[in-house]
């Protein structure tokens, strides 16, 4: 079964704090993203890949940063966690063309900043 | 600021009856259309796509796109209480690197 994980399903951190959210798939999807999912605000992309080193800015890219030094795993990067960053991060992946294939996402990862 | 515009509900329906699901977008230039379902607590999952104009079938789904309207539906037939969940309506922008989601409709079905 083809998948998209994400490494924690909840997680709680410090205000303060470099936090690093993790996703992996195993489809060899070329494109790769990150959204954070808010109650009456829905999915806003934070940053998206389309290949290995390639990163480009979403709507919301503020405060967070990414890395994809492997085809398989993209990772977001929250340099300095602040309180209005607690939100569901979910990860998604797509074949390039992704007119043609849609989303595959991750469970996501109920952050917590306290 | 490109827009996917849903009702957010909740639209309540009885089992067995049809849920009707409506979707409008801006960009005109958009080719490729989603429907995605989320349950509560978990992540979205693709459950139709459609690129053309007119209808397309899957089992109880079909979904409905009307590019001159720039309007996409989507119709859940004999509907039962596991089609609960919010209904998230996708558009790929002109670009065609970024999905642009709507709020999504929350669906509820009675038994």
């Amino acid at each position: 079964d083809v998948k998209v994980t994400q490494s924690s399903r909840y997680l709680v951190k410090r205000t303060g704090e470099k936090v690093f959210l993790e996703c992996v798939q195993d489809m060899d999807h070329e494109n790769m993203f990150w959204y954070r999912q808010d109650p009456g605000l829905g999915l806003r992309l934070i940053y998206f890949s389309y290949d290995v080193k390639m990163k480009e800015k979403g709507d919301i890219p503020e405060g967070y940063s990414v890395s994809r030094e492997k085809k398989e795993r993209f990772s977001l990067i929250l340099e300095s966690a602040s309180t209005n960053q607690t939100s569901m991060y979910l990860c998604a992946s797509s074949k390039q063309g992704a007119g043609d294939y849609g989303y595959t996402f991750g469970s996501g990862t109920r952050l917590t900043v306290v | 600021q490109k827009e996917v515009e849903q009702n957010s509900g909740p639209l309540s329906v009885p089992e067995g009856a049809i849920a009707s699901l409506n979707c409008t977008y801006s960009d005109r230039g958009s080719q490729s259309f989603f429907w995605y379902r989320q349950y509560s607590g978990k992540s979205p999952e693709l459950i139709m796509s459609i690129y053309s104009n007119g209808d397309k079938e899957d089992g109880r789904f079909t979904a409905q796109l009307n590019k001159a309207s720039q309007y996409v539906s989507l119709l859940i037939r004999d509907s039962q209480p596991s089609d609960s969940a919010t209904y998230l309506c996708a558009v790929i922008d002109t670009g065609g690197f970024k999905t642009i989601f709507g709020a999504g409709t929350r669906l509820f079905v009675k038994a």
